[in-house]
């Protein structure tokens, strides 16, 4: 069965130190997102991509954090340099071509992250 | 902006009871999705409901989506220990994205 990949599933590093994430999107996946879960709360969108292009990075604190998906398949978060506050789980979702057929996100396991 | 709130907080029961979950909106509700995300892993999703008072099962569980479409229920009939859980609620903002609720944790006890 076709999932959504990440790496590494658990990362632990210092405040002001560099941390990236990986995420292998479901094959044929065009839409890609990526979202920061707080302990006990829910998912928030971070940034979302249509193919390599960005649609949707209005809530990614873009002076620590920037995301890339350069050939339209795999992808990159970044945080630069890591706060404390950062401390929780990334998780990446694919979901089909926006506009073709019934829309439903496929979650990755996600990369729990703790900044010490 | 949209604000979803999901109820309750926290429900641990017994096996074998019966349990429902809320979500409701300050506004109407395109579609509203809901997910179950088990410890460590990432959610999945359980149903979309579209419709106003619609209704959907999936076994044991059963998705209402308010006549307004400003709120929806989650009811599991028979709780299992396999139903733990957090269960996440999301309601469709913009044309392809869904914003999440807080979540309710489930905890079922054999």
């Amino acid at each position: 069965e076709a999932e959504v990949a990440q790496s590494p599933r658990y990362k632990i590093t210092e405040k002001s130190q560099a941390v990236a994430f990986w995420c292998d999107p479901i094959s044929g996946h065009a839409t890609l997102y990526w979202y920061r879960q707080i302990l006990g709360q829910g998912p928030e969108l971070l940034v979302q991509f249509q193919d390599e292009s960005v649609v949707d990075d209005s809530q990614l604190p873009k002076d620590r954090f920037s995301a890339e998906r350069l050939k339209g398949v795999d992808s990159t978060l970044k945080i630069q340099p890591a706060e404390l506050g950062d401390s929780a789980m990334y998780l990446c979702a694919s979901s089909g071509r926006l506009g073709q057929g019934r829309f439903e996100q496929f979650f990755g396991p996600g990369t729990r992250l703790t900044v010490l | 902006t949209q604000l979803l709130e999901q109820s309750p907080q926290f429900l641990s029961i017994q096996e074998g009871e019966n349990l429902t979950v809320y979500c409701n909106s300050s506004s109407v509700f395109s579609s509203l999705q809901w997910y179950r995300q088990e410890p460590g892993e990432g959610p999945v999703l359980l149903v979309t409901v579209v419709t106003g008072g619609e209704v959907k099962k999936l076994k044991r569980l059963t998705f209402q989506f308010g006549d307004a479409r400003k709120d929806s229920s989650l009811h599991i009939t028979a709780a299992q220990p396999g139903d733990t859980g957090l269960y996440l609620c999301a309601e469709k903002s913009g044309t392809y994205k869904y914003i999440f609720g807080t979540g309710t944790r489930l905890k079922v006890l054999a």
